[in-house]
C-alpha cells in the first residue's frame, strides 16, 4: 500500500541555519504531495503541496519539489526562525482516494536562538 | 471567519464510558474526516464521510462510530470498546473542487484516566 517516510527528529539547528527534512514515498500512479506543519497543542496547517512530478511548492520560504523519480518531497528553508520550531508532517494523496491522506511519522523540528 | 471547531479541547473519560467529540464547520465542505495522532506517530484516519448521510471506515475504526446528519457536522464516538482511546483526535474537512487540501480543527487531546 501507499506508504510515506520522514527523517527522524528531533532535528534542532540554530536562528538562520539551513533546514532539510527528507521525505519519500511508496504509491502507484501520481499521487499529490503535501507537507503540514503542527504547532504545539494546534491542528494542521496546510505548509505547501504540488500535485505534479517536477512542480515546486513554496510558501513561508519553505520550497519542497515533487521528484517523481526518485519519489520524494523534501522540505527547505534556507534561514529558519525560532518560530519555525514545529512538527512537520509529509502526506500523499492519491488522485483516486477522494481526499484521503496518507502521512509520514512526523519531524520534530526545534529552532534555537 | 470560516473554519472547523472542535470541542472539548480537553476532555477526560473513565475506562468504560463512551464520549462524543464534536467537529462543526463552516466551509460548506463536503467531505469530512477523523484521524487520531498518536505522540511520536502520524496522523491515522478513523473514519470519513463524503457526503450527507454516509461515511466510510478508515485504517483504524474499530471501537469508534460516527455520524454525519447534517453537512456542517461529524461526531465520533469513542466506545468502551476502544482498548486504547488516550490520543489527540483531529477533524478536517475538503470540499470536491479543492479536494487536495484538507483543512484541520484544532484537535480535541483525549484522556482515559
Amino acid at each position: 500500500g501507499d506508504s510515506v517516510t520522514q527523517m527522524e527528529g528531533p532535528v534542532t539547528l540554530s536562528e538562520e541555519a539551513f533546514l532539510t527534512i527528507n521525505c519519500t514515498y511508496t504509491a502507484t500512479g501520481y499521487p499529490s504531495l503535501f507537507w503540514y506543519v503542527q504547532y504545539p497543542g494546534e491542528g494542521l496547517q496546510l505548509l505547501l503541496k504540488a500535485t505534479k512530478a517536477d512542480d515546486k511548492g513554496s510558501n513561508k520560504g519553505f520550497e519542497a519539489t515533487y521528484r517523481k523519480e526518485t519519489t520524494s518531497f523534501h522540505l527547505e528553508k534556507g534561514s529558519v526562525q525560532v518560530s519555525d520550531s514545529a512538527v512537520y508532517f509529509c502526506a500523499l494523496e492519491k488522485s483516486d482516494s477522494w481526499g484521503k491522506l496518507q502521512f509520514g511519522a512526523g519531524t520534530q523540528v526545534v529552532v534555537t536562538p | 471567519d470560516g473554519g472547523i471547531t472542535q470541542s472539548p479541547k480537553y476532555l477526560f473519560r473513565k475506562e468504560g464510558q463512551n464520549v462524543t467529540l464534536s467537529c462543526e464547520q463552516n466551509l460548506n465542505h463536503d467531505a469530512m474526516y477523523w484521524y487520531r495522532q498518536d505522540p511520536g506517530q502520524g496522523l491515522r484516519l478513523i473514519y470519513y464521510s463524503q457526503i450527507v448521510n454516509d461515511f466510510q471506515k478508515g485504517d483504524i475504526a474499530e471501537g469508534y462510530s460516527v455520524s454525519r446528519e447534517k453537512k456542517e457536522s461529524f461526531p465520533l464516538t469513542v466506545t468502551s470498546a476502544q482498548k486504547n482511546p488516550t490520543a489527540f483526535y483531529l477533524c478536517a474537512s475538503s470540499t470536491p473542487g479543492q479536494k487536495l487540501t484538507q483543512y484541520f480543527g484544532p484537535g480535541t487531546r483525549l484522556t482515559v484516566l
